[in-house]
């Protein structure tokens, strides 16, 4: 069974430039998570999906980020402009069901974003 | 609020010694579940275990083990007789259940362990 993917691994932008972030789940994984992991931290939600439909987006800066999920599949996540304190790895995971507490989620490699 | 502390931040042990890392939680649940993750230098989170807060059982897995307490809302790690593939960041995590419905996870700060050969 293949894993969550992410493209591009690594990223340099400089501050104000946009970046979009692509993740293709483990197939029929219904819900989706982006996360961020700021060096030293552990991953923040910001933002999950079951199927293309939005449940928690409560920590996303939505002045600066966006994320789509297209069909349910594959998904987007977009940094435009994009300032310093940005820099971080972007995770994304996906899990099996919907409304779980107990739904282990299987994490992609992550992108590795830094802004100058 | 739900929340999540490792309060060792680094740790160094020397090759074959046994390791305990730290977890403690807080949360207004009454049905949660707790997690622990292993992420290596590749930087991919790999899923170690989960345990409902209706279990207190004790498991053990090859080296490594857990304990969950409820009464001291902690949820340790042991790795028994450590190796130099064991180095890595380790998180604990909670899931909190939204105001949407849906759960989501609390991650802990993690704790960086060093195996020395």
């Amino acid at each position: 069974e293949a894993g969550v993917a992410q493209s591009p691994r690594y990223k340099i932008i400089e501050k104000r430039q946009s970046v979009a972030f692509w993740c293709n789940p483990i197939s029929g994984h219904a819900t989706l998570y982006w996360y961020q992991q700021i060096l030293g931290q552990g991953p923040k939600l910001l933002i999950q999906f079951q199927n293309n439909g939005v449940v928690d987006d409560s920590q996303l800066p939505k002045d600066r980020f966006s994320a789509e999920r297209l069909k349910g599949v594959d998904s987007t996540l977009k940094i435009q402009p994009a300032k310093l304190e940005d820099s971080a790895v972007y995770l994304c995971a996906s899990s099996f069901g919907t409304h779980q507490v107990d739904g282990e989620q299987y994490f992609g490699p992550g992108t590795r974003l830094t802004v100058t | 609020a739900q929340k999540v502390t490792q309060a060792q931040t680094e740790i160094s042990v020397v090759e074959k010694e046994d390791v305990t890392l730290d977890c403690v939680y807080e949360t207004r649940d009454t049905t949660y579940y707790l997690f622990w993750y292993k992420q290596p230098p590749s930087g991919e989170l790999v899923f170690l275990i989960r345990r409902n807060s209706f279990d207190e059982q004790n498991e053990i897995s090859g080296r490594y083990s857990w304990n969950f307490q409820k009464s001291t809302s902690s949820f340790n790690f042991t790795i028994t007789a450590s190796q130099v593939v064991d180095s890595a960041v380790y998180f604990c995590a909670l899931s909190e259940l939204t105001t949407s419905g849906t759960y989501k996870y609390i991650f802990g700060t993690g704790t960086r362990l060093k195996v020395l050969a």
